[in-house]
């Protein structure tokens, strides 16, 4: 079946630790999308990228980075500089224009 | 910045009732508005979405309403089943963007009581 595969479910992260987030499509589109999501609130774009080897800081993106190798793959890296990292990460895929974003099930960071 | 808002954080009905959710908007350069349900640790899911250039569109079982004029969206849920209870977000697009960066707004809870 054809969706947004994201890995893993849960991930701890220990002080001064650089952690990455996979996010995989099936789903053909072009661009692709992060998001950070706190208790009781939207969702925050973190980066976003509309095409291979291009991306654009989204909203929240200081402590984050990512990379676009490749079409269906649009991993993100949660730094150390990131100060507050606790949150479900959610990523999104879609095709241009006017068209609904596609989300995968989200990833869990917690700090131990 | 400009934001999207509910006016209500939840909302409790009877199954097989009708349920509205509303939003309200500020942007007047979005073009184009999406409805996500998102269930507890899961990602939103599509419900239904609606450009400006419509004022209603229906799905099955849900309807979207947009006013322009008084910048809102509702989303109508018909015959409310247990499994709708979920948090319900509205989402919009300025106009201005090609590609599809969306502002979410900080969603309602829905709770249908059997």
């Amino acid at each position: 079946d054809g969706g947004i595969t994201q890995s893993p479910k849960y991930l701890f992260r220990k002080e001064g630790q650089n952690v990455t987030l996979s996010c995989e499509q099936n789903l053909n589109h072009d661009a692709m999308y992060w998001y950070r999501q706190d208790p009781g609130q939207g969702l925050r774009l973190i980066y976003y990228s509309q095409i291979v080897n291009d991306f654009q800081k989204g909203d929240i993106a200081e402590g984050y980075s990512v990379s676009r190798e490749k079409k269906e793959s649009f991993p993100l890296t949660v730094t150390s500089a990131q100060k507050n990292p606790t949150a479900f990460y959610l990523c999104a895929s879609s095709v241009a224009g006017n068209q609904p974003q596609h989300f995968g099930d989200g990833t869990r960071l917690s700090i131990l | 910045g400009e934001s999207v808002g509910l006016h209500l954080p939840t909302l409790s009905v009877q199954e097989g009732d009708n349920s509205i959710i509303n939003c309200a908007y500020s942007n007047s350069a979005s073009d184009y508005f999406i409805w996500y349900k998102q269930e507890s640790g899961k990602g939103p899911q599509f419900i239904i979405d609606i450009r400006s250039n419509m004022d209603k569109r229906q799905g099955q079982r849900v309807t979207v309403l947009l006013n322009k004029t008084v910048k809102h969206l509702s989303l109508q849920i018909a015959a409310t089943q247990p499994g709708d209870s979920a948090v319900y977000f509205c989402a919009e697009k300025d106009g201005g963007t090609s590609y599809g960066k969306l502002t979410f707004g900080q969603g309602t809870i829905l709770t249908v009581h059997p």
